[in-house]
């Protein structure tokens, strides 16, 4: 199985504040790295796809970027709503695997 | 717009079987996606638990291969989750959800739904 790690664990930043979440897989994926974001008590949303693809409705604050082992997902301007958990996925190879979780919390 | 709905008992004796259903709508299971379920025990991660083709091609987990079985119901565009031999570590939140077939990308999700499994 490929492995998901995600740095930092958690973080606190105010609103406003450029964050940066890194992931890192195991092995070569290419670009085949999604971005979630959860909210307690609520389903995971799609962010970004295949590393740097914008979902549909998803604000512009969102970006991501990477290739081969190495993604990052950076918030431009942190928003109070952006108070969540955020999980990267590897959908290169089944089995398909998550990666820890970011908690971002408001200052 | 596509909306996924989870069903099923929400406790499960250990020993037992879990078994759920999605129901999709706003389109078909026959499109070209994988569809796909996803756990989270109660304040962790996710995890994959596999997915289905409308043709019946599944693809499981392997921590999960041997307990679970996937189907599809083509006439109720609906797709079903069993496992079997469940322990109280299998106590989660399930999420049912559409994934692109090129890419395997989850998209649209189901609202979850909690599965305890307890005496």
């Amino acid at each position: 199985d490929i492995q998901m790690t995600q740095s930092p664990s958690s973080l606190s930043a105010s609103a406003g504040d450029r964050v940066t979440i890194t992931c890192r897989a195991s092995q070569n994926i290419n670009n085949y790295l999604n971005w979630y974001q959860q909210k307690p008590g609520k389903a995971p949303k799609l962010l970004i796809y295949t590393a740097s693809s914008l979902q549909s409705g998803v604000p512009s604050r969102f970006s991501g970027s990477g290739s081969g082992t190495d993604f990052t997902l950076t918030i431009s301007s942190l928003q109070p709503e952006d108070s969540a958990t955020y999980y990267c996925q590897q959908s290169y190879i089944v089995p398909i695997t998550f990666g820890p979780g970011t908690k971002v919390d408001i200052k | 717009q596509v909306q996924l709905q989870e069903s099923g008992p929400g406790l499960v004796k250990p020993s037992g079987t879990l078994s759920l259903t999605c129901a999709v709508s706003g389109g078909s299971i026959s499109s070209t996606n994988w569809w796909t379920w996803v756990r989270q025990p109660p304040g962790k991660g996710l995890e994959w638990i596999g997915e289905i083709y409308h043709s019946g091609s599944t693809n499981y987990n392997p921590s999960l291969q041997s307990r679970v079985t996937m189907s599809v119901d083509k006439s109720k565009n609906q797709f079903s989750l069993k496992l079997t031999s469940v322990t109280a570590a299998d106590t989660a939140v399930f999420y049912c959800a559409r994934a692109s077939y090129s890419t395997r990308v989850p998209d649209y999700w189901g609202q979850g739904t909690l599965v305890t499994v307890s005496s």
